[in-house]
């Protein structure tokens, strides 16, 4: 079955809005990631976030390594987080960075 | 942030075409990576490298060749397209943890 799964698949919002990210993995080998997917395709890391809660502006993700789900919440939406957020886990356990992403959650944020 | 540039931004060839994508990091980072990105099935790893000579296979390796040749130069070569392989290709590269991404090359095989 599918090792990272990602809820929703998509969610549009109100500039203002908060969002919450799903992320549930099959592997206890983690070392997971955050990405954001801008519209136009350019892909940037949000978090590194193997365990534990991170900060970074609006963003905050939170890792519960041995409930297997991490979560990225967005507070007060802007336009410009619209895109394709997406987690990855390391599952080889080793560091190899050999990535197992999810499909994505597309987010749309109306003004 | 790290640089990572890539070569051609688009391609467009052939079935049975030969194809070289390019990847250049310039932070010296060890590992590198070449991903494929398709709707409904986000990104899947082709190929992915430890240092210069390394080459390590990933989950889709199938139809595709990859070379290091030096710590800043990863190469994907596809030497027989085919339109399955239409795509948009992501390189990117590590110290440890975090990856950074190139741009993309979007490749359309005909």
């Amino acid at each position: 079955g599918q090792q990272v799964q990602q809820s929703p698949a998509s969610l549009v919002l109100q500039e203002g809005e908060n969002a919450e990210l799903q992320c549930n993995f099959s592997s206890t080998a983690t070392r997971l990631q955050w990405f954001y997917q801008h519209p136009g395709g350019r892909l940037v890391s949000l978090f590194y976030n193997p365990s534990g809660t991170k900060h970074t502006g609006r963003l905050t993700s939170t890792t519960v390594t041995n409930e297997r789900r991490s979560s990225l919440h967005i507070s007060s939406s802007q336009t410009t987080d619209s895109g394709t957020y997406f987690c990855a886990i390391d599952r080889t356990g080793a560091n190899t960075g050999k990535l197992t992403f999810g499909h994505g959650t597309i987010l749309r944020v109306h003004p | 942030e790290a640089a990572v540039t890539q070569s051609p931004r688009n391609k467009v060839t052939v079935t049975g075409g030969n194809v070289t994508l390019s990847c250049r990091q310039t932070n010296s980072h060890n590992y590198m990576y070449w991903y494929r990105q398709d709707t409904g099935h986000g990104l899947r790893l082709i190929h992915y490298s430890y240092g210069a000579g390394n080459l390590q296979i990933g989950d889709v390796p199938d139809g595709y060749k990859a070379t290091r040749t030096t710590q800043e130069d990863f190469f994907l070569l596809l030497e027989l397209a085919s339109p399955s392989q239409t795509s948009l290709y992501f390189c990117a590269s590590s110290v440890t943890g975090t990856q950074y991404f190139g741009p993309g090359t979007r490749l359309l095989v005909l």
